[in-house]
């Protein structure tokens, strides 16, 4: 399977404070998908991209997709208390999704 | 709504005594997966089923098994469960193996005593 490192493992922010997480694999991917997951709850789809260089927007969520197809980044302007939970990458592989070790998002209100 | 629905919610079971968690699915998608997930760290994927084709991970214990007897629904068997099989059971589903979001279920959270 496709795996990749995610970076950093734990964030502790000011809310209000920016937030990126940055997914990175030896191999070219063929897509990346993101998802949620607040504490104590299950992981939540946000979003899949497919081409290289892809930007995609979810109001203060920005998702990059690298030229190489090789990195993801997530990057949420302006934190809330609600953006709290973890995130994770998750290439999509052969007829599987393989995930992330995950960013850990915590926020000082 | 359509969803993905799991029970029991939280599931207590005896060292070594089999048990069966359950995920049943509105969405008539065609792939169901259970994924395992230890405190902290990411779901595992254990197995999955495109429609009545069983797809096995390589390194899932020969201790789990699953049954899935039409589309809607899907059952993860641990025949002996040991201590170290604790977890967060998520059963999630897509419409395909390629492309799709998957659609998680909210877990069942099982205990081994």
């Amino acid at each position: 399977g496709q795996q990749v490192m995610q970076i950093p493992q734990y964030q502790h922010v000011q809310e209000g404070e920016d937030f990126t997480t940055y997914c990175n694999s030896s191999t070219t991917l063929s897509n990346i998908q993101w998802y949620k997951q607040r504490p104590g709850g299950h992981p939540v789809f946000l979003i899949q991209l497919v081409k290289s260089g892809e930007v995609k927007k979810q109001k203060r969520l920005t998702f990059q997709f690298g030229e190489a197809k090789k990195n993801s980044s997530l990057h949420i302007t302006a934190t809330q208390t609600t953006d709290v939970g973890t995130y994770f990458c998750a290439p999509q592989g052969a007829q599987k999704l393989v995930f992330g070790q995950g960013t850990r998002l915590t926020i000082n209100p | 709504d359509a969803m993905v629905i799991q029970n029991p919610r939280y599931q207590v079971t005896q060292f070594g005594k089999p048990v069966t968690l359950s995920c049943s699915q509105t969405l008539n998608h065609n792939v169901m997966y259970w994924y395992q997930q230890k405190s902290s760290q990411a779901p595992k994927l254990l197995f999955h089923y495109y429609d009545k084709d069983f797809n096995n991970e390589a390194d899932t214990p020969d201790n789990f098994q699953s049954r899935r007897p039409n589309t809607s629904f899907c059952f993860l068997d641990i025949r002996s469960p040991g201590l170290g099989d604790a977890a967060m059971y998520l059963c999630a589903t897509s419409r395909a193996t390629g492309g799709f979001g998957y659609t998680f279920g909210s877990g069942t959270r099982l205990t081994v005593v």
